[in-house]
């Protein structure tokens, strides 16, 4: 069974700053996909950034880039010029091609931007 | 607009009594997932059904029922076998199996059991 940690429950940043949330994750499979959604306090979930396991290049979405390990089996998102919008709970997940759309989340950080 | 629908969006519920939570979409999508999630845990699957009419267990199913005769609809009853029932509930879809493609998210109903 494939498993996800974050090891940081809540973290803060002050408004303009750069952070950088930590993910590992657990599998013995080679091909998966991973993820990092966003929580904000309206507890709406919303898709910040995807890896395809296959791609050595890292994702980036405008301020928002990852840091891809494949071999160390890690995935952190960086937020650069963090904004106060950014302030949400920050979930690391994980599919593999064999689970078909099933995800697996990590337990959570919380993201405090301060002004 | 497509999207997700869950409701209600609070939800209160007296100890031994069974209640139904409405997930519906008009994305078109195949696959619909039920979690629910308690604070410093995630996000833990509950039920998910790939096409209407077919359903598998999460992670946590127990105390849970699901259907899915429409593929719009996929609704969750919490049953009085959950031993504690209180939590935020989130309902998900995904077009198909194609590993890919991300969840979108329902707004989610806080239960709480009185």
């Amino acid at each position: 069974a494939q498993t996800v940690t974050q090891s940081q429950p809540e973290m803060s940043v002050q408004e303009a700053e750069t952070v950088t949330l930590s993910c590992t994750y657990d599998t013995s499979e080679n091909n998966y996909y991973l993820f990092w959604y966003k929580q904000p306090p309206s507890r709406q979930m919303i898709l910040v950034i995807r890896q395809e396991a296959y791609k050595q290049q890292n994702a980036t979405e405008n301020r928002f880039s990852v840091n891809f390990q494949k071999a160390a089996k890690s995935f952190s998102l960086k937020i650069s010029d963090s904004q106060l919008g950014d302030t949400a709970m920050y979930f690391c997940a994980f599919r593999s091609e064999t689970s078909g759309s099933r995800l697996t989340f990590g337990e959570g950080t919380q993201l405090t931007v301060n002004p | 607009d497509g999207g997700i629908t869950q409701s209600p969006k609070y939800l209160f519920r007296k100890e031994g009594q069974n209640v139904t939570l409405s997930c519906e979409q008009n994305l078109n999508h195949d696959a619909m997932y039920w979690y629910r999630q308690d604070p410093g845990q995630g996000l833990r699957l509950i039920y998910y059904s790939q096409i209407v009419n077919d359903f598998q267990k999460g992670d946590i199913a127990e105390g849970y029922s699901v259907s899915r005769e429409k593929k719009e609809s996929f609704p969750l009853t919490v049953t009085s076998a959950q031993k504690n029932p209180t939590a935020f509930y989130l309902c998900a879809s995904v077009p198909d199996r194609s590993s890919y493609n991300e969840q979108f998210f329902g707004p989610g109903t806080r239960l709480t059991v009185l």
